[in-house]
């Protein structure tokens, strides 16, 4: 079975743009989370959907909005990219919203300048 | 507020040696307790994970330490390879819903 994929790989953004990022749960997985991994340090987490719904929300400003599709894939859109938004991008996937482990795809490498 | 507090940030092994790597909790609503190793340029991948109800659990040379009272959980890798090098990242969370991770351990394992 295909584990969580991300797109794209890699990004390079300026200052002030917009970035989408995409990711494709685990098949049966219908919840999807996103995190950003700053560096040197763990993941801190963005946002959580759950059968199209937003269930959580972490401390990132409105900036980071996010949304997941009928086949339960998801995007994370950035607007106003800032230099400190640099950081690896990991989408998660679960089977539920509640007692279930998550499985993290590859991540996807975002480069403001 | 760091919810989950990991250490050390790095650590040393030899070949055959035992890893171990702490962490402690703050809230005590933390209900699934997973731990997960990261290569560089990957995401991170889930090696194992605990419940509060068990105070042990172990697959293979992995095995997670659990003290309720104490709200601290381990992460214990018995007869250390080279190939376990990577960062490790514990984390804690509530219902599955958001997952907080500690400042994560880098692991070198030296033949």
């Amino acid at each position: 079975d295909a584990g969580v994929t991300q797109s794209p790989t890699h990004l390079i953004k300026t200052r002030g743009q917009q970035v989408t990022l995409r990711c494709s749960p685990i098949s049966g997985h219908k919840s999807v989370s996103w995190y950003q991994q700053v560096l040197g340090q763990g993941p801190q987490f963005i946002f959580q959907y759950y059968e199209k719904e937003e269930r959580g929300r972490g401390n990132f400003p409105d900036r980071f909005s996010a949304r997941q599709f009928p086949n339960y894939s998801s995007e994370l859109n950035v607007n106003a990219l800032l230099l400190g938004d640099s950081a690896l991008y990991l989408c998660a996937s679960s089977l539920a919203d509640s007692n279930s482990a998550q499985y993290f795809g590859p991540g996807t490498r975002l480069l403001v300048l | 507020q760091q919810q989950v507090k990991q250490s050390p940030q790095s650590l040393i092994v030899q070949k055959g040696g035992i890893s171990i790597i702490n962490c402690a909790y703050e809230n005590t609503a933390f209900d699934y307790f997973p731990w997960y190793q990261q290569f560089p340029g990957k995401g991170p991948a889930l090696l194992i994970a605990i419940r509060p109800d068990v105070s042990e659990k172990k697959e293979g040379r992995f095995t997670i330490s659990f003290n309720k009272s104490a709200k601290q959980f381990s992460l214990h890798i018995m007869d250390s390879q080279p190939g376990d090098s990577a960062t490790y990242f514990c984390a804690a969370s509530r219902d599955g819903n958001q997952f907080y991770f500690g400042t994560g351990t880098s692991l070198t394992v030296i033949p």
